[in-house]
């Protein structure tokens, strides 16, 4: 079956734009999570979405959102870029509802640049 | 909050030789996951623990839960250049009701000369 698909692979961006990246998890799978990951930081948690509803969500400001539409499709919107921001987003689907327990299969990514 | 430490950061062997990664956590996991990301690419999960003092083998590669559930090792024998990349360890923070987080240690980035 088809994996984590994540879209676009790359994106380049200015300062204070906004941006939006796409994530089409597993078929079957409900549970959709967020990471960023840059090399001085590793992989932090963004957020964590299940039937729609965000579950969790990780230490990052309110200017990360996400949302999960019936589909279980996610999106994730980053609003008034900063260079920071620049990072490697992944997602990762999950077939369990309870915590922890099975694993996470994750996205190609999707490289952020920041300029 | 919680922390999941693992060692080392990198390490350099040549091929044929052995490699180990530790990690500890600060609090008690209910499992442990370990994934490995090869350069440019994104982490695949190798394997899952759950019971305390679990060993798991794959091949090449030895796995084990401590007894307290807070640390866990991966042990690679006789590494291959196949075997590059970064190994990292996984803990689900547990938060009310049936949230899904992962903490990932910082990894270790594994190079192997030829």
């Amino acid at each position: 079956k088809a994996g984590v698909t994540q879209t676009p692979r790359y994106l380049i961006k200015t300062r204070g734009q906004q941006v939006t990246l796409s994530c089409s998890p597993i078929s079957g799978h409900r549970s959709v999570s967020w990471y960023q990951q840059t090399p001085g930081q590793g992989l932090q948690f963004l957020f964590e979405y299940f039937s729609e509803t965000q579950r969790n969500k990780g230490n990052f400001p309110g200017r990360f959102s996400g949302r999960q539409f019936s589909n279980s499709r996610s999106e994730m919107n980053v609003s008034t870029l900063e260079l920071g921001d620049s990072a490697l987003y992944l997602c990762a689907s999950s077939s369990s509802n309870r915590t922890g327990g099975t694993e996470a299969f994750f996205g190609q990514g999707t490289r952020l640049t920041v300029v | 909050g919680q922390q999941v430490m693992q060692i080392p950061q990198y390490q350099h062997v040549q091929e044929g030789e052995d490699f180990t990664t530790y990690c500890n956590s600060s609090t008690t996991l209910s499992n442990i996951q370990w994934y490995k990301q090869r350069p440019g690419g994104h982490p695949v999960f190798l394997i899952q623990l759950v019971k305390s003092g679990e060993v798991k083998k794959q091949k090449r590669l030895t796995f084990q839960f401590g007894e307290a559930k807070k640390n866990s090792s991966l042990h690679i024998t006789a590494t291959q250049t196949t075997d590059v990349g970064t190994y990292f360890c996984a803990g689900p923070l547990t938060t009310s009701g049936s949230a899904r987080q992962l903490t990932f240690g910082s990894g270790t980035q594994l190079t192997v000369l030829p």
